[in-house]
C-alpha cells in the first residue's frame, strides 16, 4: 500500500531565504506526482505536475524535482515571500488508478 | 471558468439525518472525485466517476452515494449521517483520457455531524 511521508510538518523561515519542502512515498511505481497549496480554510490549488518519466518542473520561483528510484520528490521555493504561507501538500498516483494518495502536508510559515 | 464550485460552504447535521453535497465544474472534464480531509490524515478517495454514468468507489466508500448525470456535475449523498462523517469534502476533477492528469479542487464543504 502507498503511503506519502511529508517532513517535517511544519517549517518557519524568514523572507528571502530558499527553501525545500521533502515528500517521501513507499511505492516507486508511480504515474505521476503533483504538488499543491492549501490557503487555511481553502481549497487545493495545485502548483506543479511531475511526469514519472520526468526529473524536474518549474513555474516561476517554484521547481519540484523527483527521483523515483530513491521515492523522493522535493520543492524548492526562491526568494520567498509572506505571501507563500500555506500548507504544501504532495500527491501521488499509481498506474492504471484514479486516486491520489496524499501526504498529510508541510506548513510553511515565512517570517516578514 | 469558475473551475470546480462547491455548495454548501458549510453545513451541520444531526446524525441520522442525510443530505446532498454538490460539486459543478465548468471545464468540461470527463473525471471527477470526491476526497475527505481529516487533521493528521491526508485527504482520501470516497468515490469517482470516470464519464457521464460510470462511477466507482475509492478508499472509503461506506456512507455516501453518488451518480454522475452530466459530465458537469458529480454530486455526494450522505444516507445516514454519523460523527465520523464530520470532515472537509473536496470535489476535484481532471481532463479524461488524452488529456492532462492535473487535478483540480473545489473549495470544500466543511460538515459537522452531531
Amino acid at each position: 500500500k502507498q503511503e506519502v511521508t511529508q517532513i517535517p510538518a511544519a517549517l518557519s523561515v524568514p523572507e528571502g531565504e530558499n527553501l525545500v519542502l521533502n515528500c517521501s512515498f513507499t511505492d516507486s511505481a508511480i504515474y505521476n506526482l503533483q504538488w499543491f497549496r492549501q490557503d487555511p480554510g481553502k481549497g487545493l490549488t495545485s502548483l506543479l505536475l511531475i511526469q514519472s518519466s520526468q526529473r524536474e518542473q518549474t513555474s516561476g520561483r517554484l521547481n519540484a524535482s523527483l527521483d523515483k528510484s530513491s521515492g523522493r520528490s522535493t520543492l524548492y521555493i526562491a526568494a520567498s515571500q509572506p505571501g507563500d504561507s500555506a500548507t504544501y501538500l504532495c500527491a501521488v498516483r499509481g498506474f492504471g488508478n484514479e486516486k491520489l494518495t496524499f501526504g498529510t502536508g508541510t506548513r510553511l510559515t515565512i517570517i516578514p | 471558468n469558475a473551475g470546480v464550485t462547491q455548495t454548501p460552504k458549510f453545513q451541520v447535521l444531526k446524525t441520522g439525518q442525510s443530505m446532498t453535497l454538490q460539486c459543478a465544474q465548468d471545464m468540461n472534464h470527463e473525471y471527477m472525485s470526491w476526497y475527505r480531509q481529516d487533521p493528521g490524515m491526508g485527504l482520501r478517495l470516497i468515490h469517482y466517476s470516470v464519464g457521464a454514468g460510470i462511477t466507482d468507489q475509492g478508499e472509503v466508500p461506506n456512507g455516501y452515494n453518488v451518480s454522475r448525470s452530466t459530465t458537469e456535475d458529480f454530486p455526494l449523498r450522505l444516507l445516514s449521517a454519523a460523527p465520523s462523517q464530520t470532515s472537509v469534502y473536496f470535489c476535484a476533477s481532471r481532463l479524461g483520457p488524452g488529456g492532462s492528469y492535473e487535478q483540480y479542487f473545489g473549495p470544500g464543504t466543511r460538515l459537522t455531524v452531531t
